[in-house]
Order: structure tokens, then C-alpha cells, then sequence
């Protein structure tokens, strides 16, 4: 079993629709969560980090983590076509220049008009 | 400011042939990885490098992977000789190093194919 599950999608909503990305885990020692968003033969940017459970908003985008069920999300608002991308989770135990990463596989989101 | 520049973009070679890949950091990030992502994968991480320090080459196959960070900036990962399961997308990644979370910088990647 992966450390962390992400479903691959793909996914196609319609412009404008509320988007729902979500990846599970098993390593309770993961304190830091992120997302990256990937266009096709780009390489991943960082779109959003959380530390610990809570949730963030940064204008269209909001993240949530329940720790204690060891799940994270990605929530789109009013989803463009601009947003069709691969969004990968990812999470790590610490901060710093050390802290390695573990990714999920991504989730293939397709936007249409 | 530019950002992680890789080099060559594409690459096609047969079996058993070598093979490098480039990469030149965002100028002043001392921190650099080399990622492999496989289709429908998450980047899995190869090597980190602090300055010219490879500082965690335990996920790097040492038997045929190489790399070198000369000077701390430019990085070089070599394959000899590849084989039908290295293709893939070979990522590199910058980090300023900053307190706080650790925002990596990717390049678009070196997508190589093995034939």
C-alpha cells in the first residue's frame, strides 16, 4: 500500500462547477500538506500549503486537513477551463530544504466549457 | 527572473546506450533535487544536493545513475547504460531554502524514451 492514495481521475466538470480533489494517507508523522498543480509537459507549482489540520483559502482554491482521518482536499470554486491540469498532494514530516516529499499520483482534472 | 531550465527537453535513445540530462537552477537556490515521474505517477525523489553536496543519494540506482553539481549551481544526472524501464520524465527542482515550508521549483523536465 502507497503512504499516500490519490484517485487518478480523470475528472471533467463543467466551467464554472465546484471541484473536489481529495488523497488519504497512512503516516500519521505527516504535519505538512501541499498541493501542486501540473499542466501537460510542465513541471508541478506549488499552489497551496497547510500545515497541520485547518483549512487555507487563497481566492478560488481552499485546502482542508483532518489529520485524524488522515485526509486532505483541494476545493475549486467557479472552475475555469484555464484550471485543467494534474493535481498532485503532497506532504512531508518537516519543513526545510530537507524534508522529502511524498507525492500522490495526481488527479487528472479537465475542465469544459 | 528565469526559472529551472533543463535540457534537452525530449530525448530517444536505444538500450543500453548513455544518456545526460541538465539542469541550471533558479539563480541563487543552493538546494537542488532530481525527481523521476513516471506516467500517471507522482515525482519520486532521486538525489538532493546542498551546494555541491549530493547530501541523499539513497533512493539514486547507483549501479547505473549518476550525478554531479560542479560549482553548486549546474547539475548533470548521467544513465549508463539505460534501460527499457528508465523512460520516464526526469525533474529537477530548486528550493531557496528559505524558514518555513519547503517550496521546491520545478523544471518543465527531460522526458526520456528507452527503445
Amino acid at each position: 500500500q502507497k503512504e499516500v492514495e490519490q484517485d487518478p481521475g480523470p475528472l471533467s466538470v463543467p466551467e464554472g462547477a465546484i471541484v473536489s480533489l481529495n488523497c488519504t494517507y497512512s503516516n500519521s508523522a505527516f504535519q505538512y500538506f501541499m498541493w501542486y498543480r501540473q499542466y501537460s509537459r510542465k513541471g508541478p507549482e506549488l499552489l497551496m500549503y497547510t500545515y497541520s489540520s485547518g483549512n487555507k483559502e487563497d481566492g478560488r482554491f481552499t485546502a482542508q486537513v483532518d489529520k485524524s482521518s488522515k485526509y486532505i482536499s483541494l476545493f475549486i470554486r467557479d472552475s475555469q477551463p484555464s484550471d485543467s491540469a494534474t493535481y498532485l498532494c503532497a506532504m512531508s514530516r518537516d519543513t526545510g530544504t530537507a524534508s522529502k516529499l511524498t507525492f500522490g499520483t495526481g488527479t487528472r482534472l479537465q475542465v469544459t466549457l | 527572473e528565469a526559472g529551472v531550465v533543463q535540457s534537452p527537453r525530449y530525448k530517444i535513445i536505444e538500450k543500453k546506450q548513455p544518456v545526460a540530462f541538465w539542469c541550471n537552477p533558479i539563480s541563487g537556490h543552493n538546494t537542488l533535487y532530481w525527481y523521476l515521474q513516471n506516467l500517471g505517477q507522482g515525482p519520486e525523489l532521486l538525489i538532493r544536493y546542498e551546494n555541491e553536496e549530493a547530501v541523499d543519494d539513497s533512493q539514486l540506482p547507483k549501479d547505473r545513475f549518476s550525478a554531479e553539481r560542479l560549482k553548486g549551481v549546474d547539475s548533470t544526472l548521467k544513465i549508463q547504460p539505460a534501460e527499457l524501464g528508465d523512460s520516464a520524465v526526469y525533474l529537477c527542482a530548486s528550493s531557496p531554502g528559505l524558514a518555513g515550508v519547503n517550496e521546491q521549483f520545478f523544471g518543465p523536465g527531460t522526458r526520456l524514451t528507452v527503445l
